[in-house]
């Protein structure tokens, strides 16, 4: 069965620019988590959704940040008036039902803003 | 930011080598987990570690979650070419799962 996909792979953006990162969870998965990663650093939580529901947003850095899931599938990361800090690589991971389940991480989108 | 002091930050091993690198916390987590992750990947679940205490191994790998729940470690045995990552130390708090710094693997030919 497929995992969980991310696109672009990539994307280069100017600072002010606005973006949209998608990600494709494991198909029946409810709970949706976005994570930023530095370089040389861990994955830091974004946010958490549980179906259609952001239930912890908390690690959102800005409200230029939002994301979405509308129909309880596909997710947006959606980011406003980038700035160079924003450059990261940004995962994606899906579990099945939130809680202790495992979390499956998408390979990632590397964003880079010049 | 970060609350987990993940040591050390790079290892350079020979082949065949036993590796350990642990994790230390200022608080306490119920779940400790060990992840990899190979370049241009997200990172993969190794090992997850439920009671405190608890020691749990995975084919050559082996993870304790300390009695304190405030540190773990994770020892590799008998290392081979593919073991070559970044390895990262994380806690479970409510639905979040927070990671310390990693620990890049280096496995000299």
């Amino acid at each position: 069965g497929a995992g969980v996909s991310q696109t672009p792979s990539n994307k280069v953006t100017e600072k002010g620019k606005y973006v949209e990162l998608r990600c494709d969870p494991i198909s029946g998965h409810t709970a949706l988590y976005w994570y930023r990663q530095s370089l040389g650093q861990g994955p830091e939580f974004l946010i958490y959704f549980q179906g259609t529901g952001a239930a912890d947003d908390s690690g959102l850095p800005n409200d230029r940040f939002f994301a979405v899931r509308p129909e309880g599938s596909v997710s947006t990361l959606k980011i406003q008036r980038t700035e160079r800090g924003d450059s990261a690589v940004y995962l994606c991971a899906s579990s099945l039902t939130g809680g202790d389940n495992e979390q499956f991480f998408g390979p990632g989108t590397r964003l880079t803003v010049l | 930011g970060q609350q987990l002091n993940q040591s050390p930050q790079s290892m350079f091993i020979q082949e065949g080598e036993d590796v350990s690198m642990n994790c230390t916390s200022s608080s306490i987590f119920n779940t400790w987990l060990w992840y990899k992750q190979d370049p241009g990947e997200g990172p993969v679940l190794l090992i997850a570690l439920y009671k405190a205490g608890e020691l749990t191994s995975n084919g050559r790998l082996t993870a304790q979650f300390g009695i304190t729940r405030k540190d773990s470690f994770l020892n590799i045995s008998a290392s081979i070419p593919s073991d070559v990552g970044i390895y990262f130390c994380a806690g479970r708090r409510d639905d979040k799962i927070i990671f310390g710094k990693g620990t890049r693997l280096h496995i000299l030919p």
